[in-house]
């Protein structure tokens, strides 16, 4: 079965750090392009950030460049968004997508991320 | 990154057709293909519907359809169901890897 499965997610204090994890399996993961897509409560989906196989290309929306860097390890199948600067806009469920010739077909269930002091 | 826009709601009976529509600009949109449509009912994560403005993955319904005219994309929904009710978005590949998301649009069947 494909699956991803996020985790790291908590309640951390605005300025403070966060990684993310996600765990990927069921597909040949170092073949395929990741991204990381946000909510925010009662909000739109919220394109996050991109990261190519070979880890050859990485992009990251306005909002979170110079904050959040996205990584991966193709040995252990796995996913990682860091996360620095945290902003209490920056409260989300984050959800860890698989990219299909730029579309999102496989999501995760999602992991919360709360900025709050 | 400017979102696309989306209606905020629209509603049909069951059995009736909707449609809704995803505005962009010259630089997406109207620019190439790659304009997809999710699904997400309350409490659950996204589910990809159409991708390259009308392909349907596997499992999706045929009465799901997508188009596109200018630089407004439309996902068709025919002979509506309950089921159907849900918050539909729609995305569109950018220059340089990036996306960008509508604001989403709540479909009500009542």
């Amino acid at each position: 079965e494909v699956q991803l499965v996020e985790s790291g997610g908590g309640l951390v204090q605005p300025g403070g750090s966060l990684r993310l994890s996600c765990a990927a399996s069921g597909f040949a993961f170092n073949t395929y392009p990741m991204n990381w897509v946000r909510q925010a409560p009662g909000k739109g989906l919220e394109w996050v950030s991109h990261i190519r196989s070979g880890s050859n290309t990485i992009t990251y929306a306005d909002s979170v460049k110079g904050r959040f860097t996205v990584s991966r390890d193709d040995a252990t199948n796995s996913l990682f968004l860091h996360m620095n600067t945290l902003r209490a806009e920056d409260t989300a469920i984050y959800y860890c997508v698989r990219d299909d010739y730029w579309a999102f077909d496989i999501w995760g269930r999602g992991t919360v991320v709360a900025v709050s002091s | 990154q400017s979102a696309l826009t989306q209606p905020r709601s629209v509603s049909g009976s069951p059995g009736q057709s909707v449609a809704i529509s995803c505005t962009g600009t010259s630089s997406d949109i109207s620019y190439h293909n790659h304009v997809s449509w999710y699904q997400q009912r309350p409490g659950k994560a996204p589910k990809l519907m159409i991708s390259e403005v009308n392909k349907r993955p596997s499992g999706v319904p045929e009465r799901f359809s997508g188009s596109k005219s200018g630089s407004t994309a439309s996902l068709t929904i025919s002979g509506l169901q309950v089921e159907d009710e849900a918050d539909y978005y729609c995305c569109t590949f950018e220059e340089n890897f990036t996306w960008v998301f509508g604001g989403g649009t709540k479909l009500t069947v009542l």
